[in-house]
This record gives structure tokens, sequence and C-alpha cells, in this order.
């Protein structure tokens, strides 16, 4: 089915630990994005990508990078993870007004 | 200032009862977009319904409907005729700039009670 997959879909990782979550969709859409969604705060925009090859920081980057390799992929990268950086991460795509969000990834830093 | 405000953190209706869920927001810019989503428990983010800052005609999309009052910026989401599978949550969210930066609110649970 067409539409953006996350990948992994939990993970634990230990303070100081990296690690990449992985996005991918298959709809042909240029622009791009990762949110993390905590209680009380809604979704928090990290960082989108309005093309290949173009990433722009949103609202709450510090502590994240991004990678758009290709149209398809959009990853986000912890190189140190932090216990402020355990949250529920989506990624979504968007053509014209609407969003496609992936299943979510939840992210436990100890 | 926050730029979508969901005053309701949480809220209960009876089943085949209709629910108006709030949603106001701040924007300077002439052109915008106005969403919801809908998040079950299982936690993907379903799109619902999506209207322009242009529209004269509130937007509806089977049981959903958009109360947009462009004076009082507000779009409400209001549903129709709840069913238990309405139980999740809900969250408004505004497309604004020439970036289309999207923002989100902090969403409103709706419980719906047979």
């Amino acid at each position: 089915n067409a539409g953006v997959t996350q990948t992994p879909k939990f993970q634990v990782l230990k303070t100081g630990q990296s690690m990449t979550l992985q996005c991918a969709q298959d709809m042909n859409h240029n622009s791009m994005y990762w949110y993390r969604q905590d209680p009380g705060m809604g979704l928090r925009l990290i960082y989108y990508s309005a093309s290949e090859g173009t990433t722009d920081k949103g609202e709450v980057p510090n502590g994240y990078n991004v990678s758009r390799l290709n149209k398809r992929e959009f990853s986000l990268r912890l190189e140190s993870a932090a216990p402020s950086q355990t949250s529920v991460y989506f990624c979504a795509s968007k053509q014209n007004y609407g969003y496609t969000f992936g299943s979510g990834t939840r992210l436990t830093v100890v | 200032a926050q730029k979508i405000t969901q005053t309701q953190p949480g809220m209960f209706v009876q089943e085949k009862e209709a629910v108006t869920l709030d949603c106001t927001y701040d924007t300077s810019d002439q052109s915008y977009g106005l969403f919801w989503y809908k998040q079950p428990s299982s936690g993907e983010m379903i799109f619902l319904i999506y209207q322009g800052s242009y529209d004269e005609q509130n937007a509806t999309e089977g049981r959903y409907s958009l109360n947009f009052q462009k004076a009082r910026k507000s779009a409400n989401l209001v549903i129709s005729a709840s069913q238990l599978g309405d139980s999740a949550m809900y969250f408004c969210a505004m497309r604004e700039g020439l970036r289309n930066q999207f923002y989100f609110g902090t969403g409103t649970s709706l419980t719906v009670i047979p």
C-alpha cells in the first residue's frame, strides 16, 4: 500500500548512544517532515525538507540531524541520545494541502 | 503566542450524539489552511478534513464538518452521530507562510460513551 513507512517502530537507547530513524514514502511527494509528539505538547516540527537535497530546521532541531538523499527517503539521526529525546517520532510527507503520516517510532532513552 | 489553541484536553459524548471540538488559530497571513487529524490509540495520524482560508463554504467530509468562523479565527470540528470508533485524540493544525510551515495544537481526547 502506498504511504509513509517508518522504521523501527520501537527503540530503547542508552544515554549517549546514536541511532538513525528511517522514513520512506512512495507517493512521489516533494516535502517530508519529522515531528516529535510529547504529552501535552502536541506535535512539534524537528526538521523538514521541501525537496530532495534541501533541509530546514523546525521548532525543536537541537540534538538532531537529518538527511534527504533522494526524493523517497528522509532520515533523522540522534548523534548522542539524551533522556529528553524520549518521545514518539512521526515522519510525514505532503503534497498539495494534505499530510500523510507514518505510523510512528516510540523511542525511549534511559 | 500559540499558533493553534485547543482548550479542551478531554471530551465525552454519548454514542449517536454530535460533538464539537474547539480550535482557535493565530495568523496574520491572508492565505492559510486549517486541518483536523485523528489519532486513535494505535498511534497513526489520520487526515480528516481541510478548510482553506478563502473557502466560503464550511468543509464537510461525511460525518465531519468544520465550522469556520474567520473573523473569530476559529475552526471547530463537528462530528455528527458519534460512533464508538470515534474515540481518539483529535488535532487541529494550520498551514501558513511562504514555506508552508505547519503548526499543531495540543490535541483533544474524545471518548464516546455507549
